[in-house]
């Protein structure tokens, strides 16, 4: 069964500052994995994704996420976080051999000035 | 270029009632995805559809029946509203390997 787990459920930052938002996941199969963001009162917006190839993969906004496969991680990162990062990130899994695509938690990103 | 496209925006039900959520894609997708959203359990699947007059269960589709008549249009039906089922209700769609593209969700609440 897929499953994805966002450890943390917010995650603080200053301005300026390289942000982590960690998403771990369990796939039988090759995973493809995303990660999406979403603003108040309206849906999910996709960000980025890995499917094969390098494992760094940029995205938009600046964001970008390493795929390490002994790690089962597809944690994503940013160099300098703004302020307008501040939203709430899905990390979401899915295979080959299957349609559904499955959401962690959510990870509530504050950037302050 | 209106993307995914929810109807009703907000809706208020007693327990008991039923009630029928659309979802239209303009984007010719073939998947049609139903998910909900409640707060600390991120984004849960209920139905999905692979195209035109299919549709498959997901993580949670007690209490919920879907319909995939047209290509377009993917419905999601309360037959008897229930508390529980209070929740942001989002449709998704995309078509091959792209990523799902979202609509701007239905916000229910019953009472």
């Amino acid at each position: 069964a897929q499953s994805v787990a966002q450890p943390e459920d917010q995650v603080n930052v200053a301005e300026g500052n390289p942000l982590t938002v960690k998403c771990t996941y369990s796939v039988s199969g090759n995973p493809y994995l995303f990660w999406y963001v979403q603003y108040p009162n309206r849906g999910l917006q996709f960000l980025l994704k890995y499917i094969t190839g390098d494992n760094l993969v940029k995205g938009s906004y600046g964001f970008e996420a390493e795929f390490n496969k002994s790690q089962t991680s597809f944690h994503l990162k940013k160099p300098s976080a703004l302020v307008s990062d501040s939203a709430l990130y899905f990390c979401a899994v899915s295979s080959y051999n299957t349609d559904k695509l499955i959401f962690g938690t959510g990870t509530r990103l504050q950037v302050f000035p | 270029n209106a993307g995914v496209t929810q109807t009703p925006k907000f809706r208020v039900l007693k327990t008991g009632q039923s009630m029928t959520l659309l979802c239209a894609q303009d984007m010719n997708h073939e998947y049609m995805y139903w998910y909900r959203q409640d707060p600390g359990m991120g984004l849960r699947l209920i139905h999905y559809s692979v195209g035109e007059g299919t549709t498959a269960k997901g993580e949670v589709p007690d209490g919920y029946n879907v319909s995939r008549l047209k290509k377009q249009n993917f419905l999601l039906g309360l037959e008897s509203a229930a508390p529980s089922q209070t929740s942001v209700y989002f449709c998704a769609s995309r078509g091959g390997a792209s990523p799902l593209h979202f609509g701007n969700g239905t916000r229910l609440t019953v009472t």
